[in-house]
């Protein structure tokens, strides 16, 4: 079976600072790791995806996640926060037992402050 | 990249209407896309898989009666609530897989959602 867990519903930074999204998960198998984004009224936006090649990933505007197999996590961090990052972060994780179903984290929210 | 096309992307109507929504993978093949339903503040769940050529498989839960799907063409999903209640207000988000690059460890393409909202 698997799950994922994203530890904080709301993280709060100030523009320029580090963003720090934490995310763990669980997989009988080999799993593949995705963050998503979502703005308001919108559908998800793919940022990155880890699926067992280098654990370091780098994504979309400026994120990136690094695999931990031995903390089983997938944090998804930037080094300096934009206002357009204010969104809803997902941690999704998927393996091969799971016939093409993905599992949704339960969602961390961005806000930033000027 | 891959896009997914939904339509329409907001919808009012009158309680007791049926309401279709449409589901397209633009540039891409899918022969399965998924249909998923989010309430406000909260993540996203797994309605039911659409399967091209065949039936539906339905998450637990769900009515299949209420929320009837069809996947004719290996392009195009669609999601139709019968007889729509207040309850039913929500939004729902398709998403697919490009059939092209197997299953597994490829990620899912997302429509950007529909807003249904029934008075």
């Amino acid at each position: 079976a698997q799950s994922v867990t994203q530890l904080d519903s709301h993280v709060s930074v100030s523009e320029g600072t580090p963003v720090l999204l934490r995310c763990n998960y669980s997989s009988s198998y080999s799993p593949s790791l995705f963050w998503y984004v979502q703005h308001p009224n919108k559908g998800l936006q793919l940022l990155l995806k880890y699926t067992s090649a280098a654990t370091l990933v780098k994504g979309i505007n400026g994120f990136e996640a690094e695999f931990k197999k031995s903390e089983t996590s997938f944090h998804l961090t930037k080094p300096s926060a934009h206002m357009s990052d204010a969104a809803e972060y997902f941690c999704v994780v998927s393996d091969l037992s799971s016939a093409s179903k993905i599992i949704f984290g339960s969602g961390t929210r961005l806000s930033i402050r000027p | 990249g891959a896009v997914v096309s939904q339509h329409p992307s907001w919808v009012i109507c009158k309680s007791g209407t049926s309401v279709k929504i449409e589901c397209r993978s633009l540039d891409f093949q899918a022969t399965t896309m998924f249909w998923y339903r989010q309430f406000p503040k909260q993540s996203l769940m797994l309605m039911a898989t659409s399967n091209e050529g065949s039936k539906a498989t339905y998450e637990q839960g769900v009515e299949k009666d209420k929320f009837l799907i069809n996947h004719a063409s290996l392009t195009l999903s669609t999601l139709t609530v019968t007889s729509a209640h207040p309850e039913d207000s929500s939004f729902y988000i398709c998403s697919a897989r490009d059939r092209s690059r197997g299953v597994g460890n490829q990620p899912q393409h997302f429509g950007d959602g529909t807003r249904l909202s029934i008075l």
